[in-house]
């Protein structure tokens, strides 16, 4: 069956650069969402989209965006990029009228220097 | 403010033991609660959910409770095997309805 696919899984930036994150949710599936864990850390909510409108917002900084595309696709856009920012970052998709769990992907880790 | 919370300690256990795992919430009234598995750098997987109007749910050697007036969801895993060993989170959908919210994560280690 299809997963949700994420890409790139490593990824190394400097400092002030810019990163760009990209998901393929399952098949069907109507929401997204973006995670961050740091190391030790439960995964923090970033911001979902709904049939490609944005749904819920968490602590994503303003340096951070992200849309859904009209293939259902998403991307997180991560500017000026810090030491901080440093951290395994998760898609995830889910069917909010079915079952509502969601199936996350392998993640992207992005390590800044 | 709102909180999920779940043992902050990790759980170290025998194997063949019933490994119980705690989940409150405060300042939430969710309509389900859901249990994830996560293994070190990969995503987390879901295992169970279970509704407001549901006490308990079972799935093979899981098994979960909801109790809503206690804010409180308890996780089993009975005949624990090391294979269990993980961090486990639990997970409620707040906000407008599409932000799925983690819990501190325990930690637990089955050991022969």
């Amino acid at each position: 069956a299809a997963g949700v696919i994420q890409s790139p899984r490593h990824l190394i930036k400097e400092k002030r650069e810019t990163a760009t994150l990209k998901c393929y949710p399952i098949p069907r599936h109507d929401t997204v969402y973006w995670y961050q864990q740091g190391p030790g850390q439960d995964p923090q909510f970033l911001i979902s989209f709904y049939e490609k409108m944005q749904s819920d917002k968490g602590s994503i900084p303003d340096r951070f965006s992200a849309q859904q595309f009209s293939d259902y696709h998403s991307e997180l856009n991560m500017s000026s990029l810090e030491l901080g920012d440093s951290a395994l970052y998760f898609c995830a998709s889910s069917f909010a009228r079915g079952q509502v769990e969601a199936f996350f992907g392998q993640g992207t880790r992005l390590t800044v220097v | 403010s709102q909180k999920i919370e779940q043992n902050s300690e990790a759980l170290n256990i025998q194997e063949g033991k019933t490994a119980t795992l705690t989940c409150n919430y405060t300042n939430y009234s969710p309509a389900y609660l859901q249990w994830y598995r996560q293994d070190p750098g990969r995503g987390p997987v879901f295992l169970l959910l279970i509704r407001e109007n549901e006490k308990e749910k079972r799935k093979e050697r899981l098994k979960v409770t909801f109790d809503t007036t206690l804010k409180q969801s308890l996780f089993h895993i009975t005949a624990s095997q090391p294979a269990d060993s993980a961090t486990y989170l639990c997970a409620l959908l707040t906000g407008g309805g599409n932000k799925l919210t983690f819990g501190t994560g325990t930690q637990l280690k089955v050991e022969l």
